[in-house]
């Protein structure tokens, strides 16, 4: 059974980066497409990227040069980070397998002073 | 970005009663490799979310078959047939044929 699971910082400060990791189990990284999503109070969701099989990425415009998605096959593991975080960053965020099978718990994080 | 307009925004039944969700898309949602990257999620409430139809009307496994979805090119819809209690959370529309992809805003199913 694939399993994924997010981890991370609860708390970031303004203007910092927010680091997220995602471990995957049953299933390799090297397989399929590995994405972030992310939820706002209030219900909106933003996909907001993904790393493929072979290392390629692809990040959505709206986060501009701010996101990077990086892996370590070696750990089955891919990691977030976003840059220059703002309180309009608060969100839960998740990952997931391709397009949305499964999806991760989600770890909420909220950006503030 | 490829605007998706989800109705309702809520929806009350009872159980038992049947359920549409509607999904309308700014553009085909018709990949160029001729599929319809247009999939059904559900978030329960305090749950993580979870995929219950994609390519438009492919069931995941396990989903029960009172899900059903249909539509093309623009107009989408999410059907049970019958509601049950663990049915309640919100649905969203996504697509992944247009880059980059783009959710529903929402419909919050209540049990009446």
């Amino acid at each position: 059974e694939v399993q994924l699971q997010e981890s991370g910082p609860g708390l970031v400060k303004p203007s910092q980066s927010l680091s997220l990791t995602c471990s995957v189990t049953g299933y390799s990284i090297t397989s399929n497409y590995w994405g972030w999503i992310r939820k706002f109070p209030g219900n909106k969701m933003e996909w907001m990227g993904y790393i493929s099989y072979s290392g390629s990425t692809s990040y959505n415009p709206s986060l501009k040069s701010r996101i990077s998605i990086t892996r370590d096959t070696s750990k089955n593991q891919f990691f977030l980070q976003l840059n220059s975080v703002t309180t309009e960053d608060t969100a839960t965020y998740y990952c997931a397998r391709g397009t949305g099978s499964p999806w991760g718990p989600g770890t909420m994080v909220t950006v503030s002073s | 970005d490829v605007v998706m307009t989800q109705t309702p925004v809520s929806l009350s039944l009872a159980i038992g009663q049947p359920a549409s969700i509607s999904c309308k898309s700014s553009q085909s949602l018709v990949h160029s490799d001729g599929k319809t990257y247009l999939s059904w999620i559900l978030q329960r409430p305090g749950q993580s979310p979870k995929r219950l139809i994609y390519l438009v009307s492919k069931l995941d496994s396990g989903v029960p078959d009172r899900f059903s979805g249909s539509g093309s090119e623009t107009e989408f819809t999410l059907k049970i047939s019958r509601v049950e209690a663990e049915d309640l959370g919100v649905y969203y529309c996504w697509q992944a044929t247009h880059f980059p992809q783009t959710f529903g805003g929402g419909t919050k199913l209540e049990l009446k």
